[in-house]
C-alpha cells in the first residue's frame, strides 16, 4: 500500500486478556517503530526493528509487551494479560535507513475494561 | 535527562496571527529535532526538522528556531490558518541509524479561529 497500515483500528478487551496489534510498513522501508500514545500525552517509544539486526526493545514498559517482525515486512505487537493502564493508541511507523522522517500509521486504539 | 518539555499545552490564535510553541531538552547527545503535526484520528506527520549546525530553518510559513547553548528550540507558524488547527509535537533524537527513536514532548493543541 501507499502508507503504513495498522489493524485493528479499534480494540476493546477485558483486563487480563492478550491482544495482538498488526503493522504493515511502507514497502522498501527497512526500519519499523512502535510507539504508544496515551490520552493527552506525547508519544512514547516502545521498540525498533532495523533489517535483520536485533531489535531495540529499550522502551517496552514490562515483560507483558513483546513484538516480532518477519524480515522487512509485517510486525506484530503483543500485550499479554492486559491492564487498564495499557489503554492507549499504539502507533507504528516506518522509515528508510538513514532518513529521519517517520511515516506513521493511523494507530490502533486499545481500550482495556 | 531524556525528557523533552513542551509549552504551552494549548494555544488559541486568530487567523493571520503567529503561533509559537517552545521546547527544551536536557540530553546534549540529541542532534535531530523534528516537529510533527497530528490531526484527530490520524498518525503524526513530519512538518519540519532541524539539526544543531544551523540556528534557523524555514519552510513556507513554518520556521524552527534553535538555541544550542540554551538547549531550546521553537516552532513559529506565520499567518496561522484554521487548517493549521492540530496537535503539534516537538521531538528529539540522538542520531546514527536510529533517528526514528525519538523522545517526544507532551504536545500542544493549536486552535486557529477564523
Amino acid at each position: 500500500g501507499a502508507g503504513v497500515s495498522q489493524s485493528p483500528s479499534n480494540k476493546v478487551t477485558e483486563k487480563g486478556k492478550d491482544v495482538e496489534l498488526r503493522c504493515d510498513p511502507i514497502s522498501g522501508h527497512t526500519a519499523l517503530y512502535w510507539y504508544r500514545q496515551r490520552l493527552g500525552q506525547g508519544l512514547e517509544f516502545l521498540i525498533y526493528f532495523q533489517g535483520n539486526s536485533a531489535p531495540d526493545k529499550s522502551g517496552l514498559p514490562s515483560d507483558r509487551f513483546s513484538a516480532e517482525r518477519t524480515g522487512e515486512s509485517v510486525s506484530t505487537l503483543t500485550i499479554q494479560r492486559t491492564q487498564q493502564e495499557d489503554s492507549a493508541v499504539y502507533l507504528c511507523a516506518s522509515t528508510r535507513t538513514g532518513v529521519g522522517e517517520l511515516f506513521f500509521g493511523e494507530g490502533s486504539r486499545l481500550t482495556v475494561l | 535527562q531524556q525528557q523533552v518539555k513542551q509549552s504551552p499545552q494549548s494555544l488559541i490564535v486568530q487567523k493571520g496571527g503567529i503561533s509559537i510553541i517552545n521546547c527544551a531538552y536536557e540530553n546534549t547527545a540529541f542532534d535531530y529535532f523534528p516537529w510533527y503535526q497530528q490531526f484527530p484520528g490520524k498518525g503524526p506527520a513530519l512538518l519540519i526538522a532541524i539539526r544543531p549546525d544551523v540556528s534557523e530553518k524555514k519552510e513556507g510559513r513554518f520556521t524552527i528556531s534553535f538555541n544550542k547553548s540554551a538547549k531550546q528550540f521553537s516552532l513559529h507558524i506565520m499567518d496561522s490558518q484554521p487548517g493549521d488547527s492540530a496537535t503539534y509535537f516537538c521531538a528529539a533524537g540522538a542520531g546514527g541509524t536510529s533517528y526514528g527513536k525519538l523522545t517526544f514532548g507532551q504536545g500542544t493543541i493549536l486552535t486557529v479561529h477564523p
